[in-house]
C-alpha cells in the first residue's frame, strides 16, 4: 500500500510557464513533507519542504502547497527554466523517538520544460 | 562544505558473490540512513543510524544484508550472498540529529548478473 504517491508519471510545460507537480499521502502520522529533484546518475537534491503546521513554504520559483485536510500537497515552479527539467520526489516523514523517521517517498513525476 | 560521499560509484557483479557499499556522511551529521531505489521506483529506506546506533532496521532483508556504522561516522551496507533482483541503485543519507531533512549522496549502481 502506496503511503505516498504522485499519480501523474510525467509532465510537460513550456518554458516561462508554471510548472505544478502534485503528491497525495494517507498516513495521517506524517508531519513533515519535502520535495527532491534528481538528475540522472545522481543522488536526489533537496529542493524544498513543509512542516504540517504551516500550509505554504516558498524559496525562490519554488512554492509547496499543503492541504492537510485532503492530504494533498503541491510544487508550484514559476516561471519554469529548462534547468528544472528532472524526475521530482515527494517524500514525507513522520518523528518519533528522539530522531526524524525514514522517508517515505512516491514514485517521481518526470518534468520536461519545453523550450 | 563536502557532501554525502558513496562509493563505489558502479559494481558489476556476478550473483552469489558478496558486495559492499562504503558512505561518509556530511561532517557532523549522527543520523544515518540507507535506501534502496529500483527503477521507476522512490528510495526505500533499509535502516537508519542514529550514532554508531541502528534504531530502524526493520525492512533490512537480514537474511542476506547487514550494515554497521563503526565509532558513529562511516557506515558499510553488504549483501552476502548477492541476487538478481538486487539490481538497483543504493542510496545513502545523513541529517543532523532531529532533523527532518536529508541529504543523499550519488548512490551506488549495483547490477548482479
Amino acid at each position: 500500500d502506496q503511503q505516498v504517491k504522485q499519480n501523474s508519471p510525467s509532465l510537460s510545460v513550456q518554458e516561462g510557464r508554471i510548472s505544478i507537480l502534485n503528491c497525495d499521502y494517507t498516513n495521517s502520522m506524517f508531519d513533515y513533507f519535502l520535495w527532491y529533484k534528481k538528475y540522472p546518475a545522481e543522488g536526489p537534491t533537496f529542493l524544498i519542504s513543509i512542516s504540517s503546521i504551516k500550509d505554504k513554504n516558498e524559496d525562490g520559483r519554488f512554492t509547496v502547497f499543503l492541504n492537510k485536510s485532503a492530504k494533498h500537497l503541491s510544487l508550484h515552479i514559476v516561471p519554469s527554466q529548462p534547468g528544472d527539467s528532472a524526475v521530482y520526489f515527494c517524500a514525507a516523514s513522520a518523528y518519533s523517538g528522539g530522531g526524524a523517521d525514514g522517508l517515505t517517498f512516491g514514485k517521481g513525476t518526470h518534468l520536461i520544460i519545453q523550450p | 562544505e563536502a557532501g554525502v560521499v558513496q562509493s563505489p560509484r558502479y559494481k558489476i557483479i556476478e550473483k552469489k558473490q558478496p558486495v559492499a557499499f562504503w558512505c561518509n556522511p556530511i561532517s557532523g551529521h549522527n543520523t544515518l540512513y540507507w535506501y534502496l531505489q529500483n527503477l521507476g521506483q522512490g528510495p526505500e529506506l533499509l535502516i537508519r543510524y542514529e550514532n554508531e546506533e541502528a534504531v530502524d532496521d526493520s525492512q533490512l532483508p537480514k537474511d542476506r544484508f547487514s550494515a554497521e556504522r563503526l565509532k558513529g561516522v562511516d557506515s558499510t551496507l553488504k549483501i552476502q550472498p548477492a541476487e538478481l533482483g538486487d539490481s538497483a541503485v543504493y542510496l545513502c543519507a545523513s541529517s543532523p540529529r532531529g532533523a527532518e531533512t536529508q541529504y543523499f549522496g550519488p548512490g551506488t549502481r549495483l547490477l548482479v548478473l
